[in-house]
């Protein structure tokens, strides 16, 4: 089976501008989570997307969003882009039960100048 | 207010020896107990999990233990071998609240030949 994929591996963008990330689950997954790692915050979630609703949202302003499609596939927006904004964004998908993994995408590089 | 600790930024362990990484959480709603390894601009790796009902998972060179009483878990790395050096980090997860991820902040395992 093919892992997680995530487009673009990098972008660069500058301040106020709006970004969109996409993820590939692993096939068969139905939950797709993402979450920010910057290395004063460490990693931390920021939305849990399953069969297209969001199931759960961290601690993240508004600016912050996502959606998932039909076949599981899942977008992640940033409007209003700060400098803080710029982390590795990683997304993460899993099967449906109570105790399986995430499996983790390699990620998409964001910077903000 | 760090909900999952790993309070040893770095380990430094000779190859051939234990390698013991340790993680603390503090809310008791969690459930399901995950390790992860990440190396520099990719995602994380998953290594083995253990659920809340049991206090042992050993999956080849890798044992976690949980303590639940003392809201506990370490990693054993048995024999320690160059190519696990990477960043390790601990997550946690409510699983009756979904798929959101607490992660600790890493522990930087470097292991000498």
């Amino acid at each position: 089976k093919a892992g997680v994929t995530q487009t673009p591996r990098y972008l660069i963008k500058t301040r106020g501008q709006q970004v969109t990330l996409s993820c590939s689950p692993i096939s068969g997954h139905r939950s797709v989570s993402w979450y920010q790692q910057t290395p004063g915050q460490g990693l931390q979630f920021l939305f849990e997307y399953f069969s297209e609703t969001q199931r759960n949202k961290g601690n993240f302003p508004g600016r912050f969003s996502g959606r998932q499609f039909s076949n599981s596939r899942s977008e992640m927006n940033v409007s209003t882009l700060e400098l803080g904004d710029s982390a590795l964004y990683l997304c993460a998908s899993r099967t449906s039960g109570t105790y399986n993994e995430q499996f983790f995408g390699p990620g998409t590089r964001l910077t903000v100048l | 207010d760090q909900q999952v600790k790993q309070n040893s930024p770095s380990l430094s362990v000779q190859e051939g020896r234990i390698s013991i990484l340790n993680c603390d959480y503090t809310n008791s709603m969690f459930d399901y107990f995950l390790w992860y390894k990440k190396y520099p601009a990719e995602g994380p790796t998953f290594l083995i999990s253990i659920s809340s009902i049991k206090d042992k998972n050993e999956d080849g060179r890798f044992t976690v233990f949980l303590n639940k009483s003392a809201k506990h878990l370490s990693l054993h790395i048995v024999p320690s071998q160059p190519g696990d050096s990477a960043v390790y980090f601990c997550a946690a997860n409510n699983n009756n609240a979904g798929n959101m991820l607490t992660f600790g902040g890493g522990t930087r395992l470097m292991v000498k030949p």
